[in-house]
């Protein structure tokens, strides 16, 4: 079935350092692609999705893009804050249609 | 606005027992699909509801059911509670069933099986 392989954490990073956490995902047919992120205490949040092969979905300086051929999905941004401190997760949506299917979450840790 | 909206927000139960968790959807949505997030695992799709019928549902056993209300609202139950039903419950709506729909989540509903 279909499945989604996050990087595991916790990542530990310094203010204004380079993000990156590996997302890889197994799916029949082109499923639509997302990154949400937890906040301590809070639900999740939708932060950037790509719905078809070589989008790029943005957001708040996070990138990321859906390369079918590597079948892959890895979340970027350039310089992180403190407040960027959550857990990330990758999750795809397939043929079904509104059922997502989740990573197990990559912890982020910025510190000042 | 209010958005998804969560009751209770801890819940402790013993084995055997059974449990409601509910949900409001966020203003204008119709869709509801319930989640259990294990303690550091991500979020696992239990089912969806739309137009009052589980429209989807995921590889959990019938001892979870649910239930959608004329105003959109939802209720989980739970029956013959396990130690291993101890989560996280997350409920997120949508305005519409679809694949590419963004999901609103509510904060959840902790749930400890003693």
């Amino acid at each position: 079935g279909d499945s989604v392989t996050q990087m595991e954490g916790p990542v530990t990073l310094s203010e204004e350092a380079f993000l990156t956490i590996n997302c890889t995902y197994t799916a029949t047919g082109y499923p639509s692609l997302f990154w949400y992120v937890q906040y301590p205490g809070e639900g999740l949040q939708l932060l950037l999705k790509a719905t078809k092969a070589d989008d790029k979905g943005s957001n708040k300086g996070f990138e990321a893009t859906y390369r079918k051929e590597t079948t892959s999905f890895h979340l970027e941004k350039g310089s992180v804050q403190v407040s960027d401190s959550a857990v990330y997760f990758c999750a795809l949506s397939g043929n079904q249609g509104g059922k997502l299917i989740f990573g197990q979450g990559t912890e982020l840790s910025v510190k000042p | 606005d209010a958005g998804v909206t969560q009751s209770p927000t801890h819940l402790i139960k013993t084995r055997g027992q059974q449990v409601t968790l509910r949900c409001s959807p966020k203003s204008g949505h119709d869709t509801v699909s319930w989640y259990q997030q294990a303690l550091g695992q991500g979020p696992q799709f239990i089912f969806q509801y739309y137009e009052e019928e589980e429209r989807q549902r995921g590889n959990f056993p019938d001892r979870f059911s649910g239930h959608q209300f004329p105003n959109y609202s939802s209720e989980l139950n739970v029956n013959a509670l396990l130690l291993g039903d101890s989560a996280l419950y997350l409920c997120a709506s949508s305005v519409a069933p679809g694949r590419d729909e963004k999901l609103f989540f509510g904060s959840g509903t902790q749930l400890s099986v003693l």
